[in-house]
């Protein structure tokens, strides 16, 4: 019973190509995430969903456009990539209470690599 | 600007040994600090966390310390195992701002070796 998915696990592609990154999470929470880990293992958020609205957006390219379908769904559209967007991409969610912190549960993480 | 710093990058210590990482913040407003464990090709996965109203939180060998005067915190692994060789990553958050946005350290590389 996987918490958070993610598909695909590996993705190569060509500069300059449009690609999507699937997450869903069956836990029931009312918050998802989109990280971007570099090749030294830094982990950065990039966005952030609450109940299907976007409440965090980091300094990244509008290149990258996060749509949530439903609260158990975030995907990643990556416009015109770029060799610099090679990366893993990591889905997480959680249940924030009001000022409450709680753990995030990570997918599995999917490899982009740009040629 | 790095918000939280991590250290040492990376470390070895023999089985059985304590592993000792440590964390400082910049940011007064942090009021969750947790502690990430990854495995090679694995996401992330909380370990361990504190919340600043402790000054230490023990689960199992793990154990956090927090020191709110010196804005540090720091993981003590006992008894370390082969198993535990992982990177290790500290974290902390401002649940108060609303976005519960992670702020991680960059990271320590443990290995642990028979």
């Amino acid at each position: 019973d996987t918490a958070v998915s993610q598909t695909p696990k590996y993705l190569v592609t060509q500069m300059g190509n449009d690609k999507s990154i699937k997450c869903e999470q069956n836990l029931g929470h009312d918050t998802m995430y989109w990280y971007k880990q570099d090749s030294k293992k830094f982990l950065k958020i990039m966005f952030s969903y609450n109940n299907k609205e976007l409440i965090i957006n980091e300094t990244v390219p509008n290149r990258f456009s996060p749509k949530s379908p439903d609260k158990a769904h975030l995907n990643l559209h990556i416009n015109s990539l770029e060799l610099g967007d090679s990366a893993v991409y990591f889905c997480a969610s959680s249940q924030e209470g009001l000022g409450y912190a709680d753990t995030q549960y990570f997918g599995p993480g999917t490899r982009l690599t740009v040629l | 600007q790095q918000q939280v710093k991590q250290s040492p990058q990376s470390l070895i210590v023999q089985k059985g040994g304590i592993s000792i990482i440590n964390c400082a913040y910049e940011n007064t407003a942090f009021d969750y600090f947790p502690w990430y464990q990854q495995f090679p090709g694995k996401g992330p996965a909380l370990l361990i966390a504190i919340r600043p109203d402790v000054s230490e939180k023990k689960e199992g060998r793990f154990t956090i310390s927090f020191n709110k005067s010196a804005k540090q915190f720091s993981l003590h692994i006992m008894d370390s195992q082969p198993g535990d060789s992982a990177t290790y990553f500290c974290a902390a958050c401002n649940s108060g701002a609303g976005s519960y946005q992670l702020t991680f350290g960059k990271g320590t590389k443990l290995s642990v070796i028979p």
